[in-house]
């Protein structure tokens, strides 16, 4: 089946640097991808849908200057949190759907736990 | 507005059948999925079900909706130790594939 993989599932950074986070569809092409956040024991928040090639639509609320997010291809997309503070900390998860889908099953990453110390 | 509603907490004996349940407010959801995450896992897809159906069936799993009333329901047969995680309900509204989630249910498996 089709895969997602995010990398990488864990990382502490101080204040104040930046992380990236990579998400990839393994075995088909990926023409729009959407970055989650997740708060302990909450419900997925969606942050932005991402399609190839094009800026990311970001929901309301959230900052675009400090969720950077690059859909170069079509396998590929990356959120940059920059500058990060300690509210930052979160759970992040990708998902990605293929191409000449319509609504088709969205397959998620496994998610990558960001503390900013 | 859209919004996806369930309950936060479930306990069921193992072996026992286990009853999540879902309500949704949008009437042109196409499809409704049924996710399962385990602690510190991202979201795995156990099961969907296109808006014109009223039931699907895998496995140990049935889906159940009723479109009139907008609910839908997870039913794990023989619920075991393994299937204890959060659900979550989750539907897209419209013709786009953005995915409204529930806050997700907690299932736990008493022995």
């Amino acid at each position: 089946g089709a895969v997602v993989s995010q990398h990488p599932s864990r990382v502490i950074c101080k204040s104040g640097t930046s992380v990236k986070i990579e998400c990839r569809s393994l075995d088909f092409q990926a023409t729009t991808m959407f970055w989650y956040r997740q708060f302990p024991k909450q419900s997925l928040m969606l942050m932005a849908t991402s399609n190839e090639g094009s800026k990311a639509t970001y929901e309301q609320g959230v900052e675009k200057d400090k969720f950077l997010i690059n859909h170069a291809s079509l396998t590929l997309s990356t959120l940059t949190v920059t500058s990060a503070h300690p509210e930052d900390s979160s759970f992040y998860i990708c998902s990605a759907s293929g191409t000449g889908t319509y609504n088709s099953p969205l397959h998620f990453g496994n998610g990558t736990r960001l503390t900013v110390t | 507005g859209e919004d996806v509603e369930q309950s936060l907490f479930l306990s069921v004996r193992e072996g026992d059948s286990s009853v999540i349940n879902c309500t949704y407010t949008d009437s042109s959801s196409t499809y409704l999925y049924w996710y399962k995450q385990e602690p510190g896992a991202g979201l795995q897809l156990l099961t969907y079900i296109f808006s014109n159906m009223d039931m699907k069936q895998d496995q140990r799993l049935t889906v159940l909706l009723n479109k009139k009333d907008k609910h839908l329901s997870l039913r794990i047969a023989d619920t075991q130790t393994g299937d204890s995680a959060i659900y979550f309900c989750a539907e897209t509204p419209g013709r786009d594939d953005k995915i409204i989630f529930g806050k997700g249910t907690r299932l736990h498996i008493l022995p």
